[in-house]
């Protein structure tokens, strides 16, 4: 199993790019979302998906979208980047939402 | 909905020592417990959980937890920390069935001095 995959590993945008941030997992997990960490903030919850075909506000979703047509996939999109939006993201997965999650190694954006 | 604190944001101790790293919780009922560790540059890699049953729980690494329902902590214990265990550590505390999402705590730095 190769877990939960994300790419591009690092991206470099300049403001007011739209860009796609890829997770997969082969597990079958029901549960996957999206994090944003940033020094001293901790994880913060973007947006998240119970299953194909559902998903849901986090935290900060403001300036992101998201969509989840199957099971093993979870795409981010930012809309328009901002600098605001520089961050290292992760993506994860689990069986359900209480459960223990499992997470890709990461995206690190930067935005100028 | 549950809480968690990781009261201490850095922590340094000395190759061979041996460490405990706090945290806290808040939920009325016995939660899921969780423990992770990120290694610079990389994601989170889960070190152990509890769920139910012992209270002392051992994981990867070398690594074991203990959960103090009177205390609302569930402590990280390492006997004697390498080098390679500097990282930072994030405590999760989800809900019995699944029901809530997991909330993380803030996270602690741990530098070891050779």
């Amino acid at each position: 199993n190769a877990g939960v995959t994300q790419t591009p590993k690092f991206q470099v945008l300049k403001t007011g790019q739209s860009m796609t941030l890829q997770c997969a997992q082969d597990m079958n997990h029901e549960y996957m979302s999206w994090y944003r960490q940033d020094p001293g903030m901790g994880l913060r919850l973007i947006h998240y998906s119970v299953g194909a075909g559902i998903t849901d506000q986090g935290e900060v979703p403001n300036g992101y979208n998201v969509s989840r047509s199957t099971t093993e996939d979870f795409p981010l999109r930012l809309l328009s980047a901002a600098p605001s939006q520089t961050s290292v993201y992760f993506c994860a997965s689990s069986r359900a939402q209480g459960y223990e999650q499992y997470f890709g190694p990461g995206t690190r954006l930067t935005v100028t | 909905a549950q809480s968690v604190t990781q009261p201490d944001i850095h922590i340094t101790v000395s190759e061979g020592a041996s460490l405990e790293l706090r945290c806290n919780y808040s939920y009325g009922a016995t939660p899921y417990l969780f423990w992770y560790v990120q290694s610079p540059g990389q994601g989170l890699q889960l070190l152990l959980k509890y769920f139910s049953g012992d209270t002392l729980v051992q994981g990867i690494k070398g690594f074991e937890a203990e959960f103090k329902r009177s205390q609302s902590s569930f402590n990280l214990r390492k006997p004697s920390v390498h080098w390679s265990d500097a990282a930072e550590y994030f405590c999760a505390v989800g809900t019995q069935g699944g029901s809530e999402k997991l909330v993380f705590g803030k996270g602690t730095k741990l530098t070891v001095n050779p």
